[in-house]
């Protein structure tokens, strides 16, 4: 059965620093998704990652994908207020389903 | 392009009563997904339609949990009837066809069963 596990779960950290959350695997997956999450609102996907080796950057986020070790990361740069939410990553478990992580809430203070 | 839309956005009922949620996922879009995430716990899949076909429900937690999908357009989940360990948020999702497009979720209906 795949399980996936985030670490940290809670992470609050200052303006212009920067971070990494993991996400690891249990079983073999073919794909890995990151998603955001603002409170109240819809989970917004973020980054599909197909392939081991694969990385992937929007802004201040990039996210990592290493199949072997079944682990993906994402790694904020130089953090703003603004991405101030919760992370989720996912894995797939055969063609459609998605098996998620706990999420990660992150904080950033000024 | 109006994203997956979900109705009520909150729901309060209590102990045996019964609550039909509704999913209106994006136009075009032949999957249609319900996950759960109850509080303190991971989102967790409950079932996948393709179009009006039930493709996976090996999510449903029993048999109080009853998922439509009409003419392969908008989906409706009822729990009846309703029990205290149900209440969490209920997101639907939605893709169009291909297996690696993200999921579009919609801003889930919290449920609380008193």
């Amino acid at each position: 059965e795949l399980k996936v596990e985030q670490n940290p779960l809670f992470l609050s950290m200052q303006e212009g620093k920067n971070y990494t959350i993991y996400c690891n695997y249990s079983t073999t997956s073919d794909r890995l998704y990151w998603y955001r999450q603002d409170p109240g609102k819809s989970l917004e996907s973020l980054f599909v990652l197909l392939s081991n080796g694969a990385v992937k950057q929007e802004g201040r986020l990039m996210a990592s994908l290493d199949t072997k070790a079944r682990l993906s990361t994402l790694h904020i740069t130089a953090a703003v207020h603004d991405l101030s939410a919760t992370y989720f990553c996912a894995a797939a478990q055969g063609a459609q389903k998605l098996v998620f992580g706990q999420g990660t809430r992150l904080t950033i203070n000024p | 392009e109006a994203g997956v839309t979900q109705f009520p956005s909150h729901s309060v009922i209590e102990k045996g009563q019964t609550v039909t949620l509704r999913c209106d996922p994006i136009s075009g879009h032949d999957n249609l997904y319900w996950y759960r995430r109850v509080m303190g716990k991971e989102i967790k899949f409950l079932l996948h339609f393709v179009k009006e076909s039930k493709q996976d429900e090996s999510g449903m937690p029993n048999n109080r949990f009853l998922a439509e999908r009409t003419g392969g357009t908008y989906s409706t989940l009822k729990v009846q009837p309703a029990e205290l360990e149900d209440s969490g948020v209920y997101f639907c999702a939605s893709s169009p066809q291909g297996t690696y497009s993200p999921l579009h979720f919609g801003n889930g209906t919290r449920l609380t069963v008193t």
